[in-house]
């Protein structure tokens, strides 16, 4: 089982919907959750952490946290064109020395 | 927010030289970087951990004695791709970690793109 782990897609959401992104997560010691936004050919670059259960919002961006689920999601409202890209999942794994663990990301398209 | 650079962005050499790229933590000190490499349409993978001032933690399958690692200060770490060949172009990416918002949070450089002929 792979320690983080999202659907690749692509997730295809009409524009000014809401895009739902999910992620799961295998060790339950951790503590600390990241998404991140890469855009085709450029870094990731943060959008938001969460370290608590629940809601936490940002603007359009909403991320979501269930530690006894072990599940992060993001929510992005009011889709725009320009939130086109994949979106990375990150964990601060504690077990391998604080070391954030990526998934392999999901590529979301936004259709006009 | 932290801001991570670097140098080149761009880097096209010949078979059998070596390479050197620089990442920078412009407005906070790191103790530890990492060195990513991603090629086209993959994943991210980790290639090594540099820690300020000890020897690198480097992933099994990377080569230790082709991916020199130096992190000689708290805002300066360098991987020199030593004697490199065309299946090592591929876009590099570091990224510093950052515990001043109360979580340690890894902030990405902008990348480097090297292409060996």
């Amino acid at each position: 089982q792979k320690e983080v782990e999202q659907n690749s897609g692509p997730l295809s959401v009409p524009e000014g919907a809401i895009a739902s992104l999910n992620c799961t997560y295998s060790d339950r010691g951790s503590q600390s959750f990241f998404w991140y936004r890469q855009y085709s050919g450029k870094s990731p670059e943060l959008i938001m952490f969460i370290y608590s259960n629940g809601d936490k919002e940002d603007g359009r961006f909403t991320a979501q946290l269930n530690k006894a689920s072990q599940y992060v999601s993001l929510l992005i409202r009011d889709s725009q064109p320009s939130d086109s890209a994949t979106y990375l999942c990150a964990v601060n794994i504690y077990s391998s020395a604080s070391k954030i663990i990526f998934g392999s990301g999901t590529r979301l398209s936004i259709r006009p | 927010g932290a801001v991570v650079s670097q140098h080149p962005s761009w880097v096209i050499c010949k078979s059998g030289t070596s390479v050197k790229i620089e990442c920078r933590s412009l407005d906070f000190q790191a103790t530890t970087m990492f060195w990513y490499r991603q090629f086209p349409k993959q994943s991210l993978m980790l290639m090594a951990t540099s820690n300020e001032g000890s020897k690198a933690t480097y992933e099994q399958g990377v080569e230790k004695d082709k991916f020199l690692i130096n992190h000689a200060s708290l805002t300066l770490s360098t991987l020199t791709v030593t004697s490199a060949h065309p299946e090592d172009s591929s876009f590099y990416i570091c990224s510093a970690r950052d515990g001043g918002q109360g979580v340690e949070t890894q902030y990405f450089g902008p990348g480097t793109r090297l292409l060996v002929l």
